[in-house]
C-alpha cells in the first residue's frame, strides 16, 4: 500500500536558519504530493503541492520538488521565521483511488528568535 | 466563503456511549473525507464520499463506525459503543472536484473534533 515517511522531529532552529524536512513516499501509480501545515490551535492547511514528476511547489518561501527517481518531496525554506513554528505533514494523494490521502506522522518545527 | 466546520469541537464520552460528529463542508464541494488522527501521528483515512455516495469506507476500523452524507452536503460520523481506543481527533475535509482532473485533490480541512472516551 501507499506510505509516507518523514523526518522525525522535533526540529529546533534559530531565526533565519535554513530548513529542510525530508519526506519520502511509496505509492503505486503517479500520486500527487502535498505539504500541509498545522499552526498551534488551528486546522491543517495546504502549504504547497506538486502533481507530477519534476514539478516544484512553492508558497510563503517554502519549496518542494517532486523527485520520482528518489521518491522524495523534501520541504525547504531558506530563512525561517518564528511564525513558521508549526507541525508540517507530508502527504500523497493516490490519483487512481478516489484521491484519498496518506499522511506522514508530522514534524514539529520550533523557530527561536 | 466559510471553510469546513465541524461540531462539536470537543466531545467527552463514557465508554459504551454512542457519539455523532458533524461536518459541514465548503458549499459546492463534491468530495468529502473523514480522517482519524491519533496523538502525535498523521491523519489516517476513514471514508470518502462523492456527493451522497460513499465510495470508499475501507479505513473504518470496525462496524461500530458509520458515516453518512444523505443529501450530498453535511456529513455525520457515528461511533457506536465507544471504546478508549477511539479517542482521537476526527478530521473532515472537502474537495471541490472528484478524481480524474489534474490537481483536483486539494483538500480543505476542518478544525477537527477531539473525542475523549473515558
Amino acid at each position: 500500500g501507499n506510505s509516507v515517511t518523514q523526518m522525525e522531529g522535533p526540529v529546533t532552529l534559530s531565526e533565519e536558519a535554513f530548513l529542510t524536512i525530508n519526506c519520502t513516499y511509496t505509492a503505486t501509480g503517479y500520486p500527487s504530493l502535498f505539504w500541509y501545515v498545522q499552526y498551534p490551535g488551528e486546522g491543517l492547511q495546504l502549504l504547497l503541492k506538486a502533481t507530477k514528476a519534476d514539478d516544484k511547489g512553492s508558497n510563503k518561501g517554502f519549496e518542494a520538488t517532486y523527485r520520482k527517481e528518489t521518491t522524495s518531496f523534501h520541504l525547504e525554506k531558506g530563512s525561517v521565521q518564528v511564525s513558521d513554528s508549526a507541525v508540517y505533514f507530508c502527504a500523497l494523494s493516490d490519483n487512481t483511488n478516489a484521491g484519498k490521502s496518506t499522511f506522514g506522522d508530522g514534524t514539529t518545527l520550533t523557530v527561536k528568535p | 466563503g466559510a471553510g469546513v466546520s465541524q461540531s462539536p469541537r470537543y466531545k467527552v464520552a463514557k465508554r459504551g456511549q454512542d457519539v455523532a460528529l458533524r461536518c459541514d463542508p465548503i458549499s459546492g464541494h463534491v468530495s468529502l473525507f473523514w480522517y482519524q488522527q491519533a496523538l502525535g501521528q498523521g491523519p489516517e483515512f476513514l471514508t470518502y464520499f462523492q456527493n451522497e455516495a460513499q465510495l470508499d469506507k475501507s479505513g473504518l476500523p470496525s462496524d461500530r463506525f458509520f458515516a453518512e452524507r444523505p443529501e450530498g452536503s453535511v456529513s455525520t460520523l457515528k461511533i457506536q459503543r465507544t471504546q478508549q481506543e477511539d479517542s482521537a481527533v476526527y478530521l473532515c475535509a472537502s474537495s471541490l472536484v472528484g478524481p480524474g482532473l489534474a490537481g483536483g485533490y486539494e483538500q480543505y480541512f476542518g478544525p477537527g473534533t477531539r473525542l475523549t472516551v473515558t
